[in-house]
């Protein structure tokens, strides 16, 4: 696609309840990050995919957040058990992950999905 | 480790001026890349400026320069003849090339353009 689309846009739910985040790269862009931005915060990063792999994990908070991406694409970031501290935005960013001193790998943002557990 | 620190929470700049937001870094690798992001109230993440860690010359993109000083290690965002449009929050983050593509971000900087 254009750019990079996640879903849902907005989630509400319960707490303990487990939520599934859906990410949409740039078509063709090999890498793929999960941030999470609290309320009025930086950027956090959680974790990071080249292809299908994720050689980074060292940023997911704790055992309840996974992350998994199939075919090269659409990767999905699930919490299990909800609690009142995961309210946040979740962002996306893909970017082509080839040479990496390079202006050209820039990572392109999506729009973030905003959790809010109650 | 890195770190990237942005010490100003919140700046003001009178349209039509020059501002500049400060961002020093902390890497022991000699290679890495610095960005300036933009995040409008809408909160999308907009790319603004690269700079490389080998780069000879500042990084310039239209009113934005980035006032790099290795030496220093800062890389400050120059903003020329502000508009009311570049309100946001401004996020400063480097990449180490020796850990994949992954930035680490600074805690950003609130911009707001008084008319």
């Amino acid at each position: 696609g254009a750019g990079v689309s996640q879903s849902p846009s907005n989630k509400v739910t319960e707490k303990g309840k487990d939520v599934e985040l859906r990410c949409d790269p740039i078509s063709g862009h090999t890498a793929l990050y999960w941030y999470r931005q609290s309320l009025g915060q930086g950027l956090e990063f959680l974790i990071y995919f080249q292809g299908n792999s994720a050689p980074d994990k060292s940023g997911l908070p704790s055992d309840r957040f996974s992350a998994e991406r199939t075919g090269g694409s659409v990767s999905t970031l699930t919490i299990q058990r909800t609690q009142q501290e995961d309210s946040a935005v979740y962002l996306c960013a893909s970017s082509p992950g080839t040479v990496l001193n390079s202006g050209a790998n820039v990572l392109t943002f999506g729009a973030g999905s905003r959790l809010t557990v109650l | 480790a890195q770190k990237i620190t942005q010490t100003q929470p919140g700046m003001f700049v009178q349209e039509k001026e020059a501002v500049t937001l400060d961002c020093t870094y902390d890497t022991s690798d000699p290679s890495y890349g610095l960005f300036w992001y933009k995040q409008p109230s809408s909160g999308e993440m907009i790319f603004l400026i690269y700079q490389g860690s080998y780069d000879q010359q500042n990084a310039t993109e239209g009113r934005y320069s980035l006032n790099f000083q290795k030496a220093r290690k800062s890389a400050n965002l120059v903003i020329s003849a502000s508009q009311l449009g570049d309100s946001a929050m401004y996020f400063c983050a480097m990449r180490n090339n020796n850990a994949g593509n992954m930035l680490t971000f600074g805690g950003g900087t609130r911009l707001m353009v008084k008319p």
